[in-house]
């Protein structure tokens, strides 16, 4: 079974700090997907990183590949209160034959006080 | 571009009843997976659909059942309520090979009294 322990579970910080999440397994992934999630609505869709070491930008969010495929990391830079929301990982297996299942990270619950 | 639409957004029901959910992917989207979450247990992965076959399931009693029509539009079904399976349902349309992004519905709030 496949686990993915994200960290920490909750995070409370002050406009323009910056902030770091992680995402550890034993396993290897195929992938692994950052989403955001608010109160009472499906996940969005953030950030996909497919290549070990890889690194993607997406304006002050900044995500990171392990180069083992088995971890990740979402840094946000000078975060603002819309920054606030739930923030997952999720795993894609590189075993190939799990098609279709993503394996969740617990969660980061961000709030971001003006 | 349309998103993913889940039927209905909130639920009420009584434990022993049945409960069918809806969901439709974004066009051309072949693959609808569904997942639970919960606030103690996070996202949970039920079943995943592909042309109208169940290609993948997760660790659910039998009481959780899908299916997959030819248009790609999906319904979970849940039977003999309990006050557990209250939840947040949601659904994920994807193009269905690995690797794959995995954009989701907005869910279906189900409440068990």
């Amino acid at each position: 079974t496949q686990l993915l322990e994200q960290s920490p579970q909750f995070l409370s910080i002050q406009e323009g700090e910056n902030l770091t999440v992680y995402c550890n397994s034993s396993s290897v992934f195929s992938s692994l997907q950052w989403y955001r999630q608010e109160p009472g609505e499906g996940p969005v869709l953030l950030v996909t990183v497919v290549t070990g070491g890889e690194v993607k930008k997406l304006k002050r969010l900044t995500f990171q590949f392990g180069d083992a495929r088995k971890d990740s990391s979402l840094h946000i830079t000078a975060a603002q209160p819309g920054d606030t929301g739930l923030y997952l990982c999720a795993g894609a297996d590189a075993g190939g034959t799990s098609y279709g299942k993503l394996t969740f990270g617990q969660g980061t619950i961000l709030t971001v006080h003006p | 571009k349309a998103g993913v639409t889940q039927t209905p957004r909130y639920l009420i029901k009584t434990r022993g009843q049945q409960v069918t959910l809806s969901c439709s992917p974004i066009s051309g989207h072949r693959s609808v997976s569904w997942y639970q979450q919960t606030p103690g247990q996070g996202l949970q992965f039920l079943f995943e659909y592909f042309s109208e076959t169940q290609r993948n399931k997760g660790n659910f009693p039998g009481r959780f059942s899908g299916r997959q029509f030819s248009n790609s539009r999906s319904e979970m079904n849940v039977s003999t309520l309990e006050l557990g399976d209250s939840a947040l349902y949601l659904c994920a349309s994807s193009l269905g090979s690995l690797n794959t992004e995995a954009f989701f519905g907005q869910g279906t709030r189900l409440t068990v009294v």
